[in-house]
């Protein structure tokens, strides 16, 4: 169904590397989100994006950087800066800024550094 | 800051039984309140919400109150059934404004 593609399902990456946790959605929806889910937790907004060519820090921006070169994309790259990467990534979008939109999620990237 | 706290952290109910999840949030500008189910390895999805023009909404077997005086809300699912096993987070966001503040989720156990 349409909607939001997160790609590749599961990662693995060595500590030290950068890696990129691909979205895309077919929604034409302005917003998008990047939340990460830890065991026991609810979900932490990493960064978010109203609009192309903009985006904002969320509350666990650091060790993370993100683009919106286009609408239906908003890669997320998790650097080696980020110092417990391993968790499961969930990309979101809204059809409107704010609002009562619900948040549309895609299947989530599950990264494991070792 | 904004938070929000969801309690129990666990719930275990024989089949058929109800389940209540609550929740209280501290953003008193929050006006838009969703409930997402999250099943194992899956992504949340939005199950029900609730406005806070709205003091009740119901769907099916599924019922959310709101009391924004208090700054509590809650989920009811009645006459549960195996397939509402899942993890269930509660949310609020302020509708002037971008980021959903979720609670830590709620683990629904229904046994058979």
């Amino acid at each position: 169904d349409g909607g939001i593609t997160q790609s590749p399902k599961y990662l693995f990456r060595k500590e030290g590397q950068n890696v990129t946790l691909s979205c895309e959605q077919n929604l034409n929806h302005d917003a998008m989100y990047w939340y990460r889910q830890d065991p026991g937790q609810g979900l932490r907004l990493i960064y978010y994006s109203q609009i192309v060519n903009d985006f904002q820090k969320g509350d666990i921006a650091e060790g993370y950087s993100v683009s919106r070169e286009k609408k239906e994309s908003f890669p997320l790259t998790v650097t080696s800066a980020q110092k417990n990467p391993t968790a499961f990534y969930l990309c979101a979008s809204t059809n409107s800024w704010g609002g009562n939109s619900p948040l549309h999620f895609g299947n989530g990237t599950r990264l494991t550094v070792t | 800051g904004e938070n929000v706290e969801q309690h129990p952290s666990t719930l275990s109910v024989q089949e058929g039984d109800s389940a209540v999840i609550k929740c209280t949030y501290s953003d008193s500008a929050s006006n838009y309140f969703p409930w997402y189910k999250q099943e194992l390895g899956k992504r949340p999805q939005l199950i029900i919400d609730i406005r806070s023009n709205v003091g009740e909404k119901k769907d099916q077997r599924i019922a959310v109150t709101l009391n924004k005086t208090a700054k509590h809300f809650s989920l009811h699912i009645t006459e549960t059934q195996p397939e509402d096993s899942a993890v269930y987070f509660c949310a609020a966001r302020n509708t002037g404004g971008f980021k959903t503040i979720f609670g830590a989720g709620t683990r629904l156990f229904v046994k058979a």
